[in-house]
This record gives structure tokens, C-alpha cells and sequence, in this order.
């Protein structure tokens, strides 16, 4: 029973250039959440998606930042013309349910560097 | 929205000792409370969660207390062993309208010392 799965685990982009970050949930669960982690920080959220669904996108900036998570295939985080700023780890987490009814399992990250 | 404080930044115990955390959250909606433990390299790992309505839960050394009254939660750790070194966070989830989502503390640094 596979957990959480991210990839790329580590990416490094140029200033400017794309990011493209995958996570594919748990089996059977169909809720997604994406947070962003700053070094020695602690989690923020960014976005929460149902199947072809935003549920709630509070945390993401305004700009550059998307998300998707289609009916078939991983979701995906898209963060364009990236800066030094987005340098950071971000995880995806995913449950069965609405948290309250379920927990969150998180996979292991994409340490996004951006030089 | 929701603000969650977690203390202390920091803690090293020696191995063997207990080991507490606290955190305080701001929304009285608030209705689940988990911990995660971060290892070095590694996302946030589920150890121990409670629901408001239950005061305390214990699994094996791990336990987790919370005070609705005061708004505030805490992870107790028995026994520590060296493993039990990493990042442990709280969270608070409220899970009405538009809130759904976990708001986490800032994470504490839990050192044990063989």
C-alpha cells in the first residue's frame, strides 16, 4: 500500500523557468492538499482540491502559483517565472475524507531550489 | 483565521526523561487537534491525534491532553529514546466552510540525549 508519492524529491530551476510538482495520492483517497515549508519553519497551506475541483486555494499567491488535480493522472503544482523566493519544500498530503473525518498522510516533499 | 503557537522552539531531554510540548490555538470552532513528527529529509508523519470532544488519548509513550476551556493542546512523550529525536508539530483543524484546512505550529525541535 503505497503512501503519498512526490517526484521530482529535489528540483532546481533557474530564475524565471517553470516548476512543475507532481503528487499522487494515497489509493482511494480524493482529497489533496498542497503546503509549502520554509527552512526551520512550519507548514503553510497553499491549496486544497477534489478531483478536477479547487476547494480552497486562501494560501496560494495570487500569481504564478496553480494547481490542478485532473481525473486521471497525479496533481500538479505549477509555479511560473519562479524566483529565489519559492525556494522551499513542499508537500503534498492526502485523505479519504475532509480532514475532520479522516487524517492527513503526507509524502516525502519536492525541495524546490531556484537559483 | 485560525493561529496556532507551539512551545518551545527547542527542547533537549536526556534519554529516558519525558518530554512535553504545548500548543494554543485561537479559533474556538477549532475540532481536531493531530501531531506529526518530521524527520531530517522526510514529509510530516501522523503520530497521535484528538478530537474536542475527547480530553485525552494515549498510544504507548506518546499522549496528547487538550483543554477546550483554555484553547490549548499538549504532547506528552514518556520514556524517550534517541529515536524519538525530530521536529514535532501540532496542528488545529476546523473544518467549517471555507476552512478546511490544518493550520500548524511553528514546530519544535526535540533533541534526546543518549
Amino acid at each position: 500500500n503505497a503512501g503519498v508519492m512526490q517526484n521530482p524529491r529535489h528540483l532546481v530551476r533557474r530564475r524565471g523557468q517553470e516548476a512543475r510538482l507532481r503528487c499522487s495520492p494515497m489509493k482511494g483517497h480524493s482529497h489533496v492538499y498542497w503546503y509549502r515549508q520554509l527552512p526551520e519553519e512550519g507548514l503553510k497551506f497553499m491549496v486544497y482540491l477534489q478531483k478536477e475541483n479547487i476547494i480552497d486555494e486562501s494560501g496560494m499567491p495570487k500569481e504564478r502559483f496553480s494547481a490542478e488535480f485532473p481525473k486521471e493522472g497525479p496533481s500538479i503544482l505549477r509555479i511560473q517565472q519562479v524566483v529565489r523566493g519559492d525556494s522551499a519544500a513542499y508537500f503534498c498530503a492526502s485523505s479519504t475524507t475532509e480532514t475532520r473525518s479522516s487524517p492527513l498522510h503526507f509524502g516525502n516533499g519536492t525541495r524546490l531550489t531556484v537559483t | 483565521g485560525e493561529n496556532v503557537e507551539q512551545h518551545p522552539s527547542t527542547l533537549s531531554v536526556q534519554e529516558g526523561d519525558s518530554a512535553v510540548i504545548k500548543c494554543t490555538y485561537s479559533d474556538s470552532a477549532s475540532n481536531y487537534f493531530p501531531w506529526y513528527k518530521q524527520e531530517l529529509g522526510k514529509g510530516p508523519q501522523l503520530i497521535i491525534d484528538i478530537r474536542s470532544n475527547v480530553g485525552e488519548k494515549k498510544d504507548q509513550r506518546i499522549a496528547v491532553t487538550l483543554n477546550k476551556t483554555a484553547k490549548h493542546f499538549s504532547l506528552h512523550i514518556t520514556e524517550t529514546q534517541p529515536e524519538d529525536s525530530a521536529v514535532y508539530f501540532c496542528a488545529a483543524f476546523q473544518g467549517q466552510g471555507s476552512a478546511r484546512q490544518l493550520t500548524f505550529g511553528s514546530g519544535t525541535q526535540l533533541t534526546v540525549l543518549p
